[in-house]
């Protein structure tokens, strides 16, 4: 069974102030990790997906990367509509048909003036 | 452009009583899904749809429906609403069902049962 842990729960941080959120993955065979964005009352936008293990993708303030055991979402000088939750799923290679994913808990992340 | 809209967006139940969730996507998509989000879990797929014309269980399917009623719309059904079911649904839409085909949400429908 697949299995996602992301720590910290929440984060608070200063504008401005780097840090990394991490997502720990048990996966039988890792075919993709997501990482996605969810606002208070919305549903989760789509950020990246990683395939393998040195992998990296950037997006303005935001840059994940991938081991063979977890991924990191690195915000570099994050400003306050950063704030939001931040999602990590993984799919595995025995979950079967259908693209199903797997999801983390979630990291609150919130960025203060 | 609006991608996937859910309808409603909110909603108050007996337990008992049946409800339709309703979920549309214009961005051509081929495979839609349905998810429920509970605090302290994370998102769990309750039913999917490769394509159109087929259905599959997801990880919690129990006590719930689904018709993918042509390519567009993809509805969630509740036949007889209990509290455990409290929770926000969230549908979601994705080009295929190959990892290189990210799924795109809803806004989703926050649905109490009392």
């Amino acid at each position: 069974e697949d299995q996602v842990t992301q720590s910290p729960e929440a984060l608070r941080l200063q504008e401005g102030e780097s840090s990394s959120l991490n997502c720990s993955y048990t996966v039988s065979g890792l075919r993709g990790l997501f990482w996605y964005r969810q606002d208070p009352g919305k549903g989760p936008e789509f950020l990246f997906t990683l395939y393998s293990a040195g992998e990296e993708k950037e997006k303005e303030r935001l840059k994940a990367t991938l081991t063979k055991k977890e991924s990191f979402l690195h915000i570099t000088a994050p400003k306050p509509e950063d704030s939001a939750t931040y999602l990590c799923a993984v799919q595995g290679l025995l979950t079967g048909g259908g693209n199903k994913l797997t999801f983390g808990t979630g990291t609150q992340l919130k960025v203060e003036l | 452009n609006a991608g996937v809209t859910q309808t409603p967006k909110f909603q108050v139940l007996k337990t008992g009583q049946s409800m339709t969730l309703q979920c549309a996507q214009d961005m051509n998509h081929n495979s839609m899904y349905w998810y429920r989000q509970d605090p302290g879990m994370g998102l769990r797929l309750i039913y999917y749809s490769a394509s159109e014309g087929t259905t599959d269980k997801g990880e919690v399917p129990n006590g719930y429906n689904v018709s993918r009623l042509n390519k567009r719309e993809f509805s969630l059904r509740l036949e007889s609403a209990a509290p455990s079911q409290t929770s926000v649904y969230f549908c979601a839409s994705s080009e295929g069902t190959g990892v290189y085909q990210p799924q795109h949400f809803g806004d989703g429908t926050r649905l109490s049962i009392l």
